[in-house]
């Protein structure tokens, strides 16, 4: 099956610093998707990618969807405690409307 | 407000007995997913319907079982087959696009 490898695994960073992570794929993508999970919650989507080369900005968060379709990185600026959670990237494939592929999350954790 | 309802939120359930868990939605989406998460194992997809009386297998589906009656629900029942049904559930909901989330349902096996 389609494999998505989300890097870091874990992240301790202070408040105010700037945070990256990505997502890499084994085959393209037509959609790639992030989504936040705070504990005991489900995932909440922050940013939605469709087209290859997208750069796309929700508050302090910005995502592009890579030019090869087989990657995707999300950035938060200047992070705050409230940033803290999992952080998980999904892509799909243009052979499946529905299916998406998860990656297995970036774990946040803002020290004030 | 629209959303994805899922019930019970924190489940208990004794080994060798069926519990069933509730997805409903308002979205009027044509797509539902039910999804398993473990501690360091991200989503993985038990079941996904896209129209009302059809659904498909994901990737965990054994010791599960689904129906789609209606649009607005979904329900997942996880059987005495399921061998280790101590999990995180999260039940979503989609357009062509987008897949919104449920918050969750906890069920624990004792």
């Amino acid at each position: 099956g389609q494999q998505l490898n989300q890097s870091p695994q874990s992240m301790f960073i202070q408040e105010g610093e700037d945070v990256s992570m990505n997502c890499t794929s084994s085959s393209i993508f037509n959609t790639w998707l992030w989504y936040k999970q705070d504990p005991g919650e489900g995932p909440v989507l922050l940013i939605a990618l469709y087209k290859a080369g997208e750069l796309t900005s929700n508050g302090r968060l910005t995502a592009q969807f890579g030019i090869t379709r087989k990657d995707s990185f999300l950035n938060i600026s200047a992070s705050i405690p409230s940033d803290v959670g999992i952080y998980f990237c999904a892509g799909r494939s243009g052979g499946s409307n529905y299916k998406l592929t998860f990656g297995k999350g970036t774990l946040l954790t803002v020290n004030p | 407000d629209g959303g994805i309802t899922q019930s019970p939120k924190y489940l208990f359930r004794k080994e060798g007995q069926n519990v069933t868990l509730s997805c409903e939605q308002n979205l009027n989406h044509d797509a539902m997913y039910w999804y398993r998460q473990d501690p360091g194992q991200g989503l993985r997809l038990i079941y996904y319907s896209q129209i009302v009386n059809d659904f498909q297998k994901g990737d965990i589906a054994e010791g599960y079982s689904v129906s789609r009656e209606k649009k607005e629900s979904f329900p997942l029942t996880v059987t005495s087959a399921q061998k280790n049904p101590t999990a995180f559930y999260l039940c979503a909901s989609s357009t062509a696009g987008e897949l919104f989330f449920g918050e969750g349902s906890r069920l624990t096996v004792l």
